[in-house]
């Protein structure tokens, strides 16, 4: 079983739709949560981290099931800007500084 | 405020070629430095990461290596390239303290 794991799409969505996206991880030590955005051909670029109690910025929010080991990523009113790759990252408690295990992405791609 | 200088942005070499990514990080001291791989169609792959100069710690047993000359200094090396070394190599810094990755722009490497 893969460490993290994501639908890789691709979403295809309408503008001013909500999405969500789902990502679960298999390591019961993961002790931190975060979503990376990475355009195509792009360095990623930290989106937001997940907290405990689930947390929003702006049209984005998040919230992480530690029972059923998954975090999720919400998009309200979809823009042609959002069009990215969407990165699920956890980090393993403990271990060295290179713990961090990225999964492979969901791509979303929001049309006109 | 604190940058990372990742060159080339695109490399061609021929197998059997070396190789040598520079990445630089300016506006903040002793960073936590990283070398990622993304392979098409997978997750970024960590390869290396340095907590110090002179410190460097290889996740992936390859023929590349890492070092660290300078407090702000990574480079990645090969004396010989396979093909499987095609990919997109990200350089990545953090302050240790806290868990979050700032990334340069990333070298897209082709090993025809």
């Amino acid at each position: 079983r893969k460490e993290v794991e994501q639908d890789p799409g691709p979403f295809n969505v309408p503008e001013g739709a909500t999405v969500a996206f789902n990502c679960t991880y298999s390591n019961s030590a993961s002790q931190s949560f975060f979503w990376y955005r990475q355009d195509c051909r792009k360095e990623p670029k930290l989106l937001m981290s997940v907290y405990s109690s689930g947390n929003e910025d702006g049209r984005f929010t998040a919230q992480l099931n530690r029972a059923s080991q998954y975090i999720s990523l919400l998009i309200r009113d979809s823009k042609l800007s959002d069009s990215a790759t969407y990165l699920c990252v956890v980090k393993i408690r403990g271990g060295s500084q290179g713990n961090l295990i990225f999964g492979k992405g969901t791509k979303l791609s929001v049309k006109p | 405020s604190q940058t990372i200088h990742q060159w080339p942005a695109t490399l061609v070499q021929p197998v059997g070629s070396p190789l040598s990514l520079e990445c630089t990080v300016e506006g903040t001291s002793n960073p936590n430095l990283y070398w990622y791989r993304q392979a098409a169609g997978r997750g970024l792959q960590l390869l290396f990461y340095s907590v110090g100069i002179g410190q460097i710690s290889s996740e992936v047993p390859q023929n590349l290596s890492a070092s660290r000359p300078q407090d702000r200094q990574f480079i990645l090396s090969s004396k010989k390239l396979l093909l499987s070394d095609s990919g997109f190599y990200l350089c990545a810094w953090s302050d240790g303290a806290s868990e979050k990755l700032f990334f340069g722009s990333g070298t897209q490497l082709s090993v025809l």
